[in-house]
């Protein structure tokens, strides 16, 4: 099946800093890249969804100048949380549909956790 | 508005049991269900998807979609402890500005004892 790689896996990093999460589907060419953020003992939360070559749409609530995301290629989507505070550290997952079969299920990320001290 | 309801839980079950998570949801057009299992600290690995009214079956888990009822549930047969685990609804809609958009429930937190 495809496969959607993240990096880093977990990242720990002082208040003030920024961090890249780098989200690439492995073996498949995919036209929209999904990021969502889940707290402890809650669900998945959309924060954005990304295409290749254009803005990211951004769910309301979501700061777009705080949470930066580029869609470079059909196979990276970067997620940039600038100037992190505590209150981001959370759970981040991508997900990705398939260009091929935008039909077909989304294929997740194995996840970032995100520790902001 | 777009809403995905399920039982918050915990559902607790022997082994071997049946247990039956369920899910509603609010917008008529929504096209495509999916059951999600989600471990603990790990991210949601797909464990079906149904399109039509009915059953749908595969290995020890049956999907079940009532498009009138606006109702999707999964069973799961022959319960092992590690089923333990949150079990996420999502729908889709397939169209529009929303295509390929997933809408989750908050999930179940099913526990099977031995």
């Amino acid at each position: 099946g495809a496969v959607v790689s993240q990096h880093p896996s977990r990242v720990i990093c002082k208040s003030g800093t920024s961090v890249k999460i780098e989200c690439r589907s492995l073996d498949f060419q995919a036209t929209t890249m999904f990021w969502y953020r889940q707290f402890p003992k809650q669900s998945l939360m959309l924060m954005a969804t990304s295409n290749e070559g254009s803005k990211a749409t951004y769910e309301q609530g979501v700061e777009k100048d705080k949470f930066l995301i580029n869609h470079a290629s059909l196979t990276l989507s970067t997620l940039t949380v600038t100037s992190a505070h505590p209150e981001d550290s959370s759970f981040y997952i991508c997900s990705a549909n398939e260009r091929e079969r935008p039909y077909n299920e989304q294929f997740f990320g194995p996840g970032t956790r995100l520790t902001v001290l | 508005q777009k809403e995905v309801e399920q039982n918050s839980g915990p559902l607790s079950v022997p082994e071997g049991a049946i247990a039956s998570l369920n899910c509603t949801y609010s917008d008529r057009g929504s096209q495509s269900f999916f059951w999600y299992r989600q471990y603990s600290g790990k991210s949601p690995e797909l464990i079906m998807f149904i399109y039509s009214n009915g059953d749908k079956e595969d290995g020890r888990f049956t999907a079940q979609l009532n498009k009138a009822s606006q109702y999707v549930s999964l069973l799961i047969r022959d319960s092992q402890p590690s089923d333990s685990a949150t079990y996420l609804c999502a729908v889709r809609l397939d169209r529009g500005s929303t295509l390929g958009r997933l809408y989750f429930g908050r999930g179940t937190q099913l526990t099977v004892w031995p």
